[in-house]
Formats: structure tokens, C-alpha cells, sequence
């Protein structure tokens, strides 16, 4: 039981590449989200998805686009990336109704230089 | 902006010590949350509270809520240095299931 895992661990990308972050999870909930985690700034949640094929938008999805295809996996892609991305990425995943609690990933440190 | 504030930003005691932290967020909530980051790691979940909960015990760990003040605090009793994390609080809008976190409190317990 892996729990909630993060692939890539770290990236580095030049301005205006694009890259996929992956996060998958072995507990079947039904809730995944994305944040990113700035230096005084805490944890933003970018985009959330409450089920399979669902998405929504968080405090700060500009910039960002996400897919929910299969229950287990919530992918977070930047399509032109900027230097005000870089961040570090964590994922987390939730059983959602009746035991709200979230099970964090370890993170993903990305650049962009 | 983000849906809670925590206070204050950073905390250093002695081992042994009491640490209380504080949470202040804008809109109803379900329930709101308590989490541990270790240096560069993940979050752990703490702790949660709902909101027809006026406090909650778990261990050390002691969480208050006042829904009328919108706030929370989150007291850790004889501290140890193993304590010394990030603590944030999180909320839910309204049973959204968006949960949004706070700032964080820096926490350092000093052996």
C-alpha cells in the first residue's frame, strides 16, 4: 500500500516547455487535489477533482490543466511553463463524505528556469 | 485569497512547553482541519473538528473552534522537539470538499 505517490520527484524545465506531473493513488477516493506550496505563501490548491472524470478549479488554476481519466490518477500538466511556477507540487487524495481527512504525496520540486 | 490565516507565523519554545497556534478563516465551514508539515515533506493529518464541535482531544493535541468568531487553535501540550514542524489549518467552503489551507505557524521546540 504505497498510499499517494508523485512522479516526477524533481524537474527542471526551460520557459515555455511543458511537462505532466502525475500523482496516483491506492486507496480508491474518490477526491484528489493539487497545490503548490510557495515560501510564506502555505499550501494553494490549483484544481481539485471530487470523482473520475470530474475536475474543478481551485485559487490559482491559471496556467495549469488537469484530467481525472482514471480514479486512481490525477494529472496536473503546465502547457507553457513560466518562471512563476516553479513551486513545490504536492498531491493529495481524499475519501471524501464521512472521513474528510487527506493523505498527502511527497512532493514534486519543479524549476523553471 | 486564502481561506485561512494562521497566528502566529512562527513559535519557538522550550521543551516541555505548551505551543498554541491559532486559525481564522472567512466563510462557513463543515469541518476544518489540522495538518503537520515536516521540513520538505508532505502534509500528515493531525486532527479534525466539525462544526457543531466546540473542542476535540487526540493524545497532546487539543483543538478548539468557535464557529460565531470563525477561528480555531490548536494546543500542543509538553512539547517535545520531535513537535518542531509547519502546522496548518484547512477548510472546507461550505461541504465543497475544496479544501483550503492557511498560511501555516513555523513551530520549533527546543530541547
Amino acid at each position: 500500500n504505497a498510499g499517494v505517490t508523485q512522479t516526477p520527484k524533481f524537474r527542471v524545465l526551460k520557459t515555455g516547455q511543458s511537462m505532466t506531473l502525475l500523482c496516483a493513488q491506492d486507496m480508491n477516493h474518490e477526491y484528489m487535489y493539487w497545490y503548490r506550496q510557495d515560501p510564506g505563501m502555505g499550501l494553494r490548491l490549483i484544481h481539485y477533482s471530487v470523482g473520475e472524470g470530474t475536475t474543478a478549479k481551485g485559487e490559482v488554476p491559471d496556467g495549469y490543466n488537469v484530467s481525472r481519466l482514471k480514479k486512481q490518477n490525477f494529472l496536473l500538466g503546465l502547457e507553457s511553463a513560466a518562471p512563476s511556477q516553479t513551486s513545490v507540487y504536492f498531491c493529495a487524495s481524499g475519501e471524501g463524505q464521512g472521513d474528510e481527512k487527506l493523505f498527502f504525496g511527497s512532493g514534486t520540486q519543479l524549476s523553471v528556469l | 485569497s486564502q481561506q485561512g490565516e494562521e497566528d502566529p507565523q512562527a513559535l519557538s519554545i522550550q521543551e516541555g512547553e505548551n505551543a498554541t497556534m491559532n486559525c481564522s478563516y472567512k466563510t462557513s465551514i463543515n469541518n476544518l482541519q489540522w495538518y503537520r508539515q515536516n521540513s520538505g515533506r508532505g502534509l500528515v493529518h493531525l486532527i479534525l473538528i466539525r462544526s457543531n464541535e466546540r473542542e476535540k482531544h487526540s493524545g497532546r493535541l487539543r483543538v478548539t473552534l468557535d464557529t460565531s468568531k470563525k477561528s480555531s487553535s490548536l494546543l500542543i501540550t509538553a512539547s517535545r522537539a520531535a513537535d518542531t514542524a509547519s502546522y496548518f489549518c484547512a477548510t472546507d467552503a461550505s461541504g465543497t470538499y475544496k479544501y483550503i489551507f492557511g498560511t501555516g505557524t513555523r513551530l520549533k521546540v527546543l530541547a
